[in-house]
């Protein structure tokens, strides 16, 4: 099983900052099947990114990811107020299928 | 536009079985498959598995194996997830979440609303 670790837990910002989430795999994600997913308090999951860099439809292009192999980023470029929210990874290379922990983006 | 919409809150005793249901609309049923998600209560997120609504294959993350079965019913374009013999550490929002058609290995483009599931004596 490829185990996900996002890391800050939590990263407080103010608006307009720019946001780097952090997300290191076990072992290598193969075939670039990484992607993030936002969730704000009480709603299901939203895809963001799938591919490791391709924006989902609808997702504005301040949202963007990039990384390879164990390491992998997603970048807020400048944060609006409906972007705090807590933002996992997932791989989706091999079965079970795995998130990450998750970090949490708070208004500071 | 595309929809899923799950059941109500079920709160359940260890031992039981719940059965959550995913009604989706939208779009060809057909043409994609289910995953289902768990979340516990301030927790992450957990893959339980994966269904198509093509062929009926599954594919059960291993923790689960034995206790969950997923199904479809085409003819009301719904999906189904029952998890047996529930324990505490099952409470838990249950999402269902739309995914490729002939493969778990997929993303989530759409999800449903989720289900609070507890589990309590």
């Amino acid at each position: 099983e490829i185990v996900l670790t996002q890391s800050p837990g939590t990263l407080s910002l103010s608006t307009g900052e720019r946001a780097t989430l952090s997300c290191r795999a076990s072992q290598s994600v193969s075939s670039r099947y990484l992607a993030w997913y936002q969730q704000k308090p009480g709603q299901a999951p939203r895809l963001l990114i799938y591919g490791v860099s391709s924006r989902a439809i609808g997702i504005p292009d301040r949202f963007s990811g990039s990384g390879s192999g164990t390491d992998f980023t997603l970048t807020i470029s400048r944060l609006e107020p409906e972007d705090f929210a807590v933002y996992y990874c997932q791989q989706y290379s091999t079965s079970p299928l795995t998130f990450g922990g998750g970090t949490k983006v708070e208004i500071k | 536009q595309v929809q899923h919409v799950q059941s109500g809150a079920e709160v359940q005793k260890p031992g039981a079985s719940v059965k959550v249901s995913c009604k989706a609309s939208g779009y060809t049923f057909t043409n994609y498959g289910f995953t289902w998600v768990r979340q516990a209560p301030g927790q992450g997120l957990e893959w339980m598995g994966w269904i198509s609504a093509h062929n009926g294959d599954t594919n059960y993350a291993q923790k689960f194996q034995g206790r969950v079965n997923m199904t479809t019913d085409t003819s009301s374009s719904t999906a189904y997830m029952e998890l047996g013999n529930l324990r505490s550490d099952d409470t838990a929002v249950y999402y269902c979440a739309r995914s490729p058609r002939r493969t778990a290995i997929g993303t989530f483009d759409s999800w449903g609303q989720g289900t609070l599931v507890t589990v309590s004596s």
